[in-house]
């Protein structure tokens, strides 16, 4: 079974600092993805950021990055330049292969981010 | 586009009553996926749908759970008779054709609480 660590339960950054948000993941697949979500206190879940297995690049998607090291099986989410907004819970994700050929989510148990002024 | 839309945000109701969750999905996405979020358990797929039909329910909890996809723009997750462990929220999440890999939208969920 896929399985993804997420070992910072909660986090305290000051302002206009980056951020590096822990996730570790175990899968014996050669082909997989994996995902970031913000979910802010409103509760919804808003998609960040997404890495291939086989992209060579890391992705990024504004000040999102994904520090992706794949011998490691790490996919560290980045925020450089912290906001006061960027307060939320954050979860880690992996694509898993679903019955009837789809892809579903595994997820993290997540990160509460706090951005102190 | 208006997002995937879900319906009620926030649902109390008592044990044994029947409850049932709407979601509509972003037009031309023809993967629906229904998602549950509780303390314990964190996020767990229960149900997804590709073109209208149920593919895949393993994650359904029990019978009392039940699902239906009548069209391209409307799903619902039923609960009946409710009990109080089924207080949790629930998220629809919807993908392109053929981009399930690549991301799923989220509605903004519905906050169930079962008295």
């Amino acid at each position: 079974a896929q399985k993804i660590t997420q070992t910072q339960p909660g986090m305290f950054v000051q302002e206009k600092e980056a951020v590096t948000l822990d996730c570790t993941y175990d899968t014996s697949d050669q082909s997989y993805g994996l995902f970031w979500y913000k979910q802010p206190s409103s509760g919804e879940m808003i998609f960040l950021i997404y890495q291939g297995s086989y992209d060579e690049q890391n992705a990024t998607e504004g000040r999102y990055s994904l520090n992706f090291q794949k011998a490691r099986k790490s996919a560290n989410l980045v925020i450089s330049a912290s906001q006061l907004g960027d307060s939320a819970m954050y979860f880690c994700a992996m694509r898993e292969a679903l019955k009837g050929g789809a892809d579903g989510l595994t997820f993290g148990k997540g990160t509460h981010l706090i951005i102190q002024p | 586009d208006a997002g995937v839309i879900q319906s009620p945000r926030h649902e109390v109701t008592e044990m044994g009553q029947e409850v049932t969750l709407r979601c509509k999905p972003i037009s031309g996405h023809d993967y629906l996926f229904w998602y549950r979020q509780t303390m314990m358990r964190g996020l767990e797929l229960l149900i997804y749908f590709n073109n209208n039909v149920p593919i895949d329910d393993s994650g359904m909890p029990e019978d009392r759970f039940s699902a239906k996809m009548p069209n391209a723009s409307f799903s619902t997750l039923k609960i009946q008779p409710s009990e109080p462990r089924d207080s949790a929220v629930y998220f629809c999440a919807s993908s392109p054709p053929g981009r399930t890999q690549e991301t799923q939208y989220f509605g903004p969920g519905t906050r169930l609480l079962v008295l």
